[in-house]
């Protein structure tokens, strides 16, 4: 069983939809949960970090944690083409904050 | 400005060949990481430091090599036992405030 995964994708919503991108892990003691946006050819930029259980906000973008089910997602509201990238998710394990582990990324491709 | 910064953006390399990329961050970050990215693949971690004069390997550090003399520099060494060095190779630094990991813009090398 992979740590961290996330479907590849793509992932196609219409220009102004709501995307609603998925991760589980399986270290039931990971702390921390991130995700990053990652363009073409880029590296990645971090976009939310969530520590605790329940959503966080920060302008179009909700992270949602929920710890008993090891489930984090990202919902991106009024998605831009723009928005179209490979959307990273990474969670740092039990008792390692050092040492975080990355999903495979999803694919989103927004349609205009 | 405060930041990671990679160099050279691109290097190519003949077979048999060492080469080293370059990793630098004025964050005042303790932890730096080097992850290697193959097209259409995820991160997978090849060194990290903690500390400085220190360092751990990742899940693939066979073929390359750190130091970390300086909390400010992490140059990675791809060397000639590396057997497919072709790719993405991205540095990272991490706040131990907030835990979130932070890249650098990255280096693609390419053997030719």
């Amino acid at each position: 069983q992979k740590e961290v995964e996330q479907n590849s994708g793509p992932l196609s919503v219409p220009e102004g939809a709501i995307a609603s991108l998925n991760c589980t892990y399986s270290d039931r003691g990971s702390q921390s949960f991130f995700w990053y946006r990652q363009y073409s050819g880029k590296s990645p930029e971090l976009i939310m970090s969530i520590y605790s259980n329940g959503d966080k906000e920060d302008g179009r973008f909700t992270a949602q944690l929920n710890k008993a089910s090891q489930y984090v997602s990202l919902l991106i509201r009024d998605s831009q083409p723009s928005d179209s990238a490979t959307y990273l998710c990474a969670v740092t394990p039990t008792g390692g904050y050092q040492k975080v582990t990355f999903g495979t990324g999803t694919k989103l491709q927004v349609i205009p | 400005d405060g930041g990671i910064t990679q160099s050279p953006k691109y290097l190519f390399r003949k077979e048999g060949q060492n080469v080293t990329l370059s990793c630098e961050q004025n964050l005042n970050h303790d932890a730096m990481y080097w992850y290697r990215q193959d097209p259409g693949q995820g991160l997978r971690l090849i060194y990290y430091s903690q500390i400085v004069n220190d360092f751990q390997k990742g899940d693939i550090a066979e073929g390359y090599s750190v130091s970390r003399e300086k909390k400010e520099s992490f140059p990675l060494t791809v060397t000639s036992a590396q057997k497919n060095p072709t790719a993405f190779y991205l540095c990272a630094s991490l706040s131990g405030r907030s835990y979130e990991q932070f890249f650098g813009p990255g280096t693609r090398l390419t053997v030719l």
